[in-house]
């Protein structure tokens, strides 16, 4: 069963310091990444994805990605209090009859402290 | 928010009810996609319509039967839940090819 794992936290950031996302997944064939942001009581919204092994940044965001290690992350910098939300790491599944198929993580729960 | 809509926001019914969700996209995309969203538990996929044609069931009980009669509109039709069932019910969409998924605010449902 192709699983994504992420730390549940909460993690708690003080205001302005860089905040790391951490998330695993178990299929080595997986392609596409993504990063979901989920304030409470809201649905999610697209943050970032990724596709290639290295770095991709915007804005105060960056994606890693790690295919060998099958680990994505997201830093967040200069954190704000408004980024405290939920973050959601959702993965492509491979091929097959599953090409639009995401699976998802249970989500890291973030709180930036001013 | 995005340009996918649903209703209603909120719903609650008892168990021998029968109620519909709807969701509507205006970002001209052609595959949309229900979820389901339960506390402490990541977002389940539960259907999956491409160009109207459903390509993905996950194993969901009957008493959940979908209905996407164009690429824009998809409905969820409910009937005889448990309260089990209690939980956000969220709708996508994407163009295939791009994998990008965006969310309607979704439907916060409770079973009684």
């Amino acid at each position: 069963q192709k699983e994504v794992e992420q730390n549940s936290g909460p993690l708690s950031v003080p205001e302005g310091a860089i905040a790391s996302l951490n998330c695993t997944y178990s299929d080595r064939g997986s392609q596409s990444f993504f990063w979901y942001r989920q304030y409470s009581g809201k649905s999610p919204e697209l943050i970032m994805f990724i596709y290639s092994n290295g770095d991709k940044e915007d804005g105060r965001f960056t994606a890693q990605l790690n295919k060998a290690s099958q680990y994505v992350s997201l830093l967040i910098r200069d954190s704000q209090p408004s980024d405290s939300a939920t973050y959601l790491c959702a993965v492509k599944a491979n091929s097959g009859g599953s090409n639009y198929k995401l699976t998802f993580g249970k989500g890291t729960l973030l709180t930036v402290n001013p | 928010e995005t340009g996918v809509t649903q209703t209603p926001r909120h719903l609650v019914m008892g168990m021998t009810n029968k109620k519909s969700l709807k969701c509507e996209q205006h970002l001209g995309h052609n595959a949309m996609y229900w979820y389901k969203q339960s506390a402490k538990k990541p977002l389940e996929l539960m259907f999956v319509y491409n160009f109207k044609e459903q390509t993905e069931n996950n194993s969901v009980p009957s008493r959940f039967s979908p209905e996407c009669p164009n690429s824009s509109h998809l409905f969820l039709h409910l009937h005889t839940l448990q309260p089990e069932d209690s939980a956000l019910y969220l709708c996508a969409s994407s163009q295939p090819g791009l994998e990008t998924q965006y969310f309607g605010p979704g439907t916060r449902l409770l079973v009684l």
